[in-house]
């Protein structure tokens, strides 16, 4: 069973706009991570924040953590038609071990 | 630098057939983990390996099991295969603890 969650479950925006994916998860972590996903195939690492971070960027993107309300989100700033995928938070509970949400999916339309 | 690399790519197979998956980790990286991705879901983990030492199992049937070996490269074995095996099953590696995991392109397979 996800003891994730992703919200929304799907997005659709114009190339230019933010895209903002916001994840849940059930259990105390070491930190979370967050993977794209394009066409069913291999996770590609997008950023992890740790227990006691509470916001990291890398390029444009933004992400936040709030361990309080066992919540994160992802923002992808001026989106381009290649950040077209789906997207998944992984809670890390222990020592890499990882609860995956069902993903976001993001369409953005040229 | 290669990244995590699975074999083979696509795989078919007939219900009750085993099948045997494998996994090549970063170089340097001593976590191997598992994980089964069926279509329209999230990943869920299966096993995890440090030092070749077994450190998690998720809540999958005894027909899973896996292995890791001195070079810290993994297989993970699934016997009498059922149609609901059919998934994507994505390996992942790590230095271990509070850092990154990196995942491989997945194995398909295909259980008919």
């Amino acid at each position: 069973s996800q003891q994730g969650e992703e919200d929304p479950q799907a997005l659709s925006i114009q190339e230019g706009e933010n895209a903002t994916m916001n994840c849940s998860y059930k259990t105390s972590i070491n930190n979370l991570q967050w993977y794209r996903q394009n066409s069913g195939r291999g996770l590609v690492h997008l950023i992890l924040i740790r227990s006691n971070e509470r916001e990291k960027h890398s390029g444009r993107l933004r992400v936040t953590l709030d361990t309080s309300k066992k919540s994160s989100s992802l923002l992808i700033t001026a989106s381009r038609a290649a950040d077209t995928a789906s997207y998944f938070c992984a809670a890390d509970y222990n020592f890499n071990k990882f609860y995956f949400g069902s993903g976001t999916k993001l369409n953005v339309k040229p | 630098d290669a990244g995590v690399t699975q074999s083979p790519t696509h795989l078919i197979k007939t219900r009750g057939q085993h099948v045997t998956l494998r996994c090549s980790p970063i170089s340097g990286h001593k976590s191997v983990s598992w994980y089964q991705q069926v279509l329209g879901q999230g990943p869920q983990f299966i096993f995890q390996y440090y030092e070749k030492e077994e450190r998690g199992r998720g809540n999958f049937p005894d027909r899973f099991s896996a292995r890791q070996f001195p070079n810290y490269s993994s297989e993970l074995n699934v016997n009498a295969l059922l149609l609901g095996d059919s998934a994507l099953y994505l390996c992942a590696s790590s230095l271990g603890g509070n850092t990154e995991a990196f995942f491989g392109q997945g194995t398909r397979l295909t259980v008919v």
